[in-house]
């Protein structure tokens, strides 16, 4: 139950686009179809923002998309705003087990 | 409202034992796979445990595997972890959280903390 490798940081200017990666293996992100993404502000608890690779809860703005390719997800937010500042967490079902990326803090500069 | 409050955290020594607690509202508990999560001081998050809708399949993680026990009382619409044999390693923030294969709604989280 490795953690999934997500780069440390990210950043960008408000209005531009980032994208985060999340690399795993064939046993997890490369094999489900059960990968989410989550947004946590500091002393908050995390939010969910993408579920089943690519679908997004009632509520979250469109701004946020994902998409996979082989062992390698990825979460971009378009159109960056400052309330998208935040640490963004990665997730894998696969078979009986869950497990978490590394997590990526996003800077809107 | 869709609601979960988690408690029961605290301060315990080596060896020791807490349960936490998580209360559900505002949706169906009885039809909902629940999970717990944490978080270490300054860490990202871990999973921990998950349960079905009927308490008939249960996962956990293997740093956690034989010293703790999810369980849940649908009559109740609660949540609970049974942790035994606590370690310093698992101080922490631990979440409550709902669903099986994603977790949708989170609880604020209860601190667990392991020390003589």
């Amino acid at each position: 139950q490795s953690a999934l490798t997500q780069p440390p940081s990210a950043s960008g200017s408000p209005g531009q686009s980032v994208t985060i990666s999340c690399t795993g293996t064939s046993s997890d992100v490369g094999g489900s179809n059960f990968v989410s993404w989550y947004q946590q502000h500091p002393g908050k608890a995390p939010k969910l923002m993408i579920y089943e690779v690519t679908k997004r809860p009632s509520g979250v703005p469109d701004r946020f998309s994902g998409s996979k390719s082989g062992n390698t997800a990825s979460l971009t937010v378009s159109g960056l705003q400052a309330v998208d500042e935040a640490d963004y967490y990665c997730s894998s079902y696969a078979g009986s087990n869950h497990v978490f990326g590394t997590g990526t803090k996003v800077t809107v500069l | 409202e869709v609601q979960l409050l988690e408690s029961g955290g605290g301060l315990v020594q080596p060896g020791g034992s807490l349960r936490l607690s998580c209360a559900a509202s505002g949706f169906t508990f009885s039809t909902s796979g629940m999970s717990w999560v944490r978080q270490a001081p300054g860490k990202g998050l871990e999973w921990v445990s998950s349960i079905i809708s009927n308490g008939g399949n249960t996962n956990y993680a293997d740093s956690v595997k034989g010293r703790f026990t999810i369980s849940r009382d649908n009559s109740k619409n609660t949540l609970y972890l049974q942790m035994n044999s606590l370690r310093a390693e698992d101080t922490a923030i631990y979440y409550c959280a709902k669903g099986w294969f994603d977790m949708d709604v989170w609880g604020q989280g209860t601190t667990v903390t392991v020390s003589s």
